[in-house]
């Protein structure tokens, strides 16, 4: 098993500009959760997932948006790329039948 | 709202240390209660769990106890080694979403 696949791993983009970050899992796991990783402050939740077709907001949702339209995939989209958005993005998968995610790699992002 | 405070590091112990990162946490419930690690340029990976009061999770020489009477949950290792220098990070939660604490930096010297 792969486990969850980040895309891309490393990304710079310019103030302004809009892009998705990937994530795929093939656990067949109901649940996927977006996280970014700031220094000092460690992970906070953006958005989360319970099931195909149902999306939630996390503790900082503002500037992303999320949609999950397969059990598999739960990309998140930067509308318009702001410096403060420059993170370690995790994306992450669990199931009602576990307790405790499986984290992707990672993708840092640098917004200039 | 739900949280989780961990102690702040860095943490530099020498080899063959005892090692104590101590995390308590704030719930309106009975939450699951993880530790993570992370490694350098890695993702996190579950280290080891504990569901209910009482709960022992325990994962390569590593140890924590669900305390509800302090909400604690504090990691303990007998005797660090140098594999062990990561970031260590506290979690509470379900399996919809997790609350992480800060996160405590480990370096384990020769």
């Amino acid at each position: 098993n792969a486990g969850v696949t980040q895309t891309p791993k490393f990304q710079v983009l310019k103030t302004g500009q809009s892009m998705t970050l990937q994530c795929a899992q093939d656990m067949n796991h109901e649940y996927m959760s977006w996280y970014r990783q700031d220094p000092g402050m460690g992970l906070r939740l953006i958005h989360y997932s319970v099931g195909a077709g149902i999306t939630d907001q996390g503790e900082v949702p503002n500037g992303y948006n999320v949609s999950r339209s397969t059990t598999e995939d739960f990309p998140l989209r930067l509308l318009s790329a702001a410096p403060s958005q420059t993170s370690v993005y995790f994306c992450a998968s669990s199931s009602p039948r576990r307790y405790g995610y499986t984290f992707g790699s990672g993708t840092r992002l640098t917004v200039v | 709202g739900d949280s989780v405070t961990q102690m702040e590091g860095p943490v530099t112990l020498s080899e063959e240390a005892f090692l104590t990162i101590n995390c308590t946490y704030t719930a309106t419930g009975y939450p699951s209660l993880f530790w993570y690690v992370q490694y350098p340029g890695e993702g996190l990976q579950l280290l080891l769990k504990a569901t209910k009061a009482d709960d022992k999770g325990s994962n390569k020489g590593f140890e924590a106890t669900y305390r509800k009477e302090t909400t604690s949950f504090h990691l303990e290792k007998g005797s660090v080694q140098v594999s062990d220098s990561a970031v260590y990070f506290c979690a509470q939660g379900g399996s919809e979403k997790l609350v992480f604490g800060k996160g405590t930096k480990l370096t384990v010297n020769p």
